[in-house]
């Protein structure tokens, strides 16, 4: 059974670069949510999308943070002119539906702003 | 901003023993879950307890509740080398949809 996926699993980009991140969910999670994770730090919650509905986007911290879920299943969040500041794990999370709140995490994304 | 606050931030023990930590949390909820992360891993989900539950168990976890204190406990007994790994409590929030508000987690090490 497979879990979560997010590509790539390490990122160093430019400072200025443009970044892609992508997460595959469990198939046939409805709940899908996006976190940053600073090192040595819990993760915060970035945004929400219900399907293809972004529901929450109240932790993006700029207007550079991009998420969509076109068909309501892969996610991508999408940083443009990425700063140091961004450098973090990037968490993806699933969930069957709305209301039991268990969340299955995939293993993250390491961005590294140079 | 980070909902919970969690004690200790490391814990170091011996294989055996039990490891006890603390979360607390500021407003309302509708759950409180505990994960553990391995380092440089994604997070793995342990255990949920309702707002209206006092007590969960989970085989060698027991995680309390006590929200007329806003406080959690996760304790592992009979700690395992393999348990090293970080804890965080996490809470859903009543009208704030279904996110979850994270702690800063403990850091457990478990000595062979």
């Amino acid at each position: 059974g497979a879990g979560v996926s997010q590509s790539p699993r390490y990122k160093v980009a430019k400072r200025g670069q443009d970044v892609a991140l992508r997460c595959d969910p469990i198939s046939g999670h409805v709940s899908l949510f996006w976190y940053q994770q600073a090192l040595g730090q819990g993760p915060e919650f970035l945004t929400y999308f219900q399907n293809e509905a972004q529901l929450d986007k109240s932790g993006l911290p700029s207007d550079r943070f991009f998420a969509e879920r076109p068909e309501g299943s892969v996610s991508t969040l999408k940083i443009q002119r990425t700063q140091q500041e961004d450098s973090a794990v990037y968490l993806c999370a699933s969930g069957r539906k709305q209301g039991i709140n268990e969340q299955f995490f995939g293993p993250g994304t390491r961005l590294t702003v140079l | 901003s980070q909902q919970g606050e969690e004690d200790p931030q490391a814990l170091s023990i011996q294989e055996g023993e039990n490891a006890t930590m603390n979360c607390s949390y500021k407003t309302s909820i509708n759950n409180l879950q505990w994960y553990r992360q391995n380092s440089g891993r994604g997070l793995v989900h342990l255990i949920l307890i309702r707002s209206n539950e006092r007590e969960k168990h989970s085989g060698r976890l027991r995680v309390t509740l006590d929200t007329s204190k806003k406080s959690s406990s996760l304790l592992i007994t009979a700690s395992r080398a393999a348990d090293t790994a970080s804890y965080f409590c996490a809470t859903d929030v009543y009208a704030a949809g279904n996110k979850l508000t994270f702690g800063g987690g403990t850091r457990v090490l478990v000595k062979p």
